[in-house]
């Protein structure tokens, strides 16, 4: 069965600076991986997905994450953090066929002014 | 496009009663998706519909039911509510396996 691990509870980061929401998975086969963002009392937001190609793939309000097989991990970054980002990040893993989407238990990030 | 909308938003039941849940699904969207959100938790998948039909279910008891109609709209009900049942419950809609879910703002439910 696939799962997902995000191994931080609360990353706090200044404004300006560059961000890291660490994930990493585990699945048997090629993995779909996608990243959520939900702000309060709102459902998720898609962000973006790997599903092949590109390791570093580009998403929504200048969100990108890196793929890499060999440590099984799909790390959101973003070059310089805006307050704005503040909010519960949610990373998710598919594999194929009728399996859903099962998603980690979320890092919520900080942005300070 | 229409995103997908749940209905009600917020919802107060005693524990033993029943509740229904509604949804529609995105247009153009066949697959919907429930899932339940406790506080401070991820989401955890219920079960998933394809055109009407239940394809997929998460570690759920019975009492947790859905439908799926020929409009692709969803309803999830639950029986014999327990107090753990409290949580922000998702619909989520999606075009073919694979695709990224497109969600709901949620239903709150709360049990007393």
């Amino acid at each position: 069965a696939q799962s997902v691990a995000q191994p931080e509870d609360q990353v706090n980061v200044a404004e300006g600076n560059p961000l890291t929401v660490k994930c990493t998975y585990s699945v048997s086969g090629n993995p779909y991986l996608f990243w959520y963002v939900q702000y309060p009392n709102r459902g998720l937001q898609f962000l973006l997905k790997y599903i092949t190609g590109d390791n570093l793939v580009k998403g929504s309000y200048g969100f990108e994450a890196e793929f890499n097989k060999s440590q099984t991990s799909f790390h959101l970054k973003k070059p310089s953090a805006l307050v704005s980002d503040s909010a519960l990040y949610f990373c998710a893993v598919f594999n194929s066929g009728n399996t859903p989407l099962v998603f980690g238990k979320g890092t919520r990030l900080s942005v300070i002014a | 496009e229409t995103g997908v909308t749940q209905s009600p938003t917020h919802l107060i039941k005693t524990r033993g009663q029943q509740v229904t849940l509604r949804c529609s699904s995105q247009s153009g969207h066949n697959t919907v998706s429930w899932y339940q959100q406790a506080l401070g938790q991820g989401p955890q998948f219920i079960f998933q519909y394809y055109r009407e039909e239940e394809n997929g279910r998460g570690n759920f008891p019975p009492r947790f039911s859905g439908l799926q109609f020929p409009n692709y709209s969803s309803e999830l009900n639950v029986n014999a509510l327990e107090l753990d049942d409290s949580a922000l419950y998702l619909c989520a809609s999606s075009a073919t396996g694979g695709s990224p879910l497109h969600f709901g703002n949620g239903t709150r439910l709360t049990v007393t």
